[in-house]
């Protein structure tokens, strides 16, 4: 059964350090979505992509971020200059472009620790 | 803005005790209603969806129903592997479908 699959699945970085997380998509799917769970909180929206552009984001997602696709493949969420505020983990999401089919479907997630 | 407010917060069943946990909903217009399941450290495993007042989704132990206000999981007989987090999340518009999830109801089923 097709999955999202998400590196590393751990990562632990000092404050200031750029990270990047990874994510492979199901592959006919064509909606992409980063959350974030801190730890005991509700799982949180942050941007959703399609057709190669951001389509939403929400006020958690500034400058500090951005995503990527940048092959028929992957799809990626960098984080320029960590905070320790940003210590959390990092779902990825995928969903079919389908009529009556919304249903996201979620990566094991990424566990970014920051020191 | 839409608000998702799940109970009981914990519950803690014996292995065959049913039960139910609610999701109440506030949103503008309610386009979708996801429940997903999630285990210690790994990411949520998707349920069912429901769209509209009435419909009901059932799969194995599990039973869900929406209002216009709120859903409900239906835990049949449960056994100790349903142990989990089961969180619900809302839908409200636009095309991009981003969830507004709920805190979730952790639930531990004893043998």
């Amino acid at each position: 059964e097709p999955e999202v699959t998400q590196t590393p699945s751990h990562q632990v970085t000092q404050m200031g350090q750029e990270v990047i997380l990874r994510c492979v998509p199901i592959s006919n799917h064509l909606y992409f979505y980063w959350y974030r769970q801190i730890l005991g909180q509700k799982v949180e929206f942050l941007v959703s992509f399609y057709n190669n552009e951001i389509s939403e984001k929400s006020e958690i997602f500034d400058d500090q971020f951005s995503v990527e696709r940048p092959d028929g493949s992957n799809f990626t969420l960098k984080i320029r200059s960590t905070k320790l505020e940003d210590s959390a983990m990092y779902f990825c999401a995928s969903r079919a472009d389908r009529v009556g089919s919304y249903e996201q479907y979620f990566g094991p997630g990424t566990r970014l620790t920051v020191t | 803005e839409d608000q998702v407010t799940q109970s009981p917060e914990a519950l803690r069943l014996q292995e065959g005790e049913s039960s139910s946990l609610n999701c109440s909903y506030t949103v503008s217009g309610l386009r979708g209603l996801f429940w997903y399941r999630q285990d210690p450290g790994k990411g949520p495993e998707f349920l069912f969806t429901l769209y509209s007042a009435g419909e009901e989704k059932e799969k194995e132990r599990l039973k869900a129903t929406l209002t216009k206000k709120e859903s409900f999981l239906h835990i049949t007989a449960p056994k100790p592997e349903d142990s989990a987090t089961y969180l619900c999340a809302v839908h409200s518009g636009g095309s991009n479908y981003k969830l507004t999830f709920g805190k979730g109801t952790l639930l531990t089923v004893n043998p």
